[in-house]
């Protein structure tokens, strides 16, 4: 299986307005990673876990709480939410391999849209 | 510090013809090189990398790119284009760890 599946396909919430993103995938990768897209732009990077634990979290505001529960699935738990949030959130998955290339797995993404 | 740049935020060519993607790089120390695909409401793919050894990759769905370290370059062609190759085609770059670095994007159209 070299799937990385992420839940839901599409999302529109209120500011005011606690939802979820869910991320899994079952290729036995170590690092899973949260990245953001705006329209017509590369993913920016947002947080990254290896083997569960947060290893980088690149100034996102806290209206963004990540979780990895295990190693198949990824959590971001988003709350209180600005109309600018509005965005493509990309799970990806790959090899835990600090010293080699890490090419990465991506799902298809969230389309999340706040009102 | 790394960086990419992509050289035409849009490119346009003929079903048939030649595609050439431009990519340049800057890395202070040796690089891995990677060509993603984006197609329209989906995830990104990867297309090839280049990690060592030999400078000219083979990829998926004919595509193929050559790291020229002189030129700090990173090219991505394919012989003749398919209406299917209509996307988004990012240039990454890695020197080891979690960060990659991404171009800003070439969008590809294809004309029948």
């Amino acid at each position: 299986d070299t799937e990385v599946t992420q839940t839901p396909k599409h999302l529109v919430m209120g500011m005011t307005n606690k939802k979820s993103l869910k991320c899994e995938q079952h290729m036995g990768h170590r690092a899973m990673y949260w990245y953001k897209q705006k329209a017509k732009k590369p993913p920016e990077l947002m947080f990254v876990y290896s083997y569960e634990k947060l290893s980088i979290n690149e100034s996102v505001p806290s209206r963004f709480s990540p979780e990895c529960p295990n190693s198949s699935l990824l959590n971001l738990h988003l709350h209180a939410l600005q109309p600018e949030d509005s965005a493509l959130y990309l799970c990806a998955s790959s090899q835990e391999r600090l010293a080699g290339g890490n090419e990465q797995f991506f799902g298809p993404g969230t389309r999340l849209t706040v009102l | 510090a790394q960086s990419v740049t992509q050289l035409g935020s849009h490119v346009s060519v003929s079903e048939g013809a030649l595609v050439l993607l431009r990519c340049n790089y800057s890395s202070s120390v040796p690089p891995y090189l990677f060509w993603y695909v984006q197609y329209p409401n989906q995830g990104l793919q990867l297309l090839l990398k280049y990690t060592t050894g030999a400078t000219l990759v083979k990829g998926i769905n004919g595509f193929e790119a050559e790291f020229k370290k002189s030129e700090t370059s990173f090219h991505l062609t394919k012989p003749s284009a398919h209406m299917s190759d209509a996307a988004e085609y990012f240039c990454a770059v890695s020197t080891g760890g979690f960060k990659t670095i991404f171009g800003a994007g070439t969008r590809l159209f294809v004309k029948a």
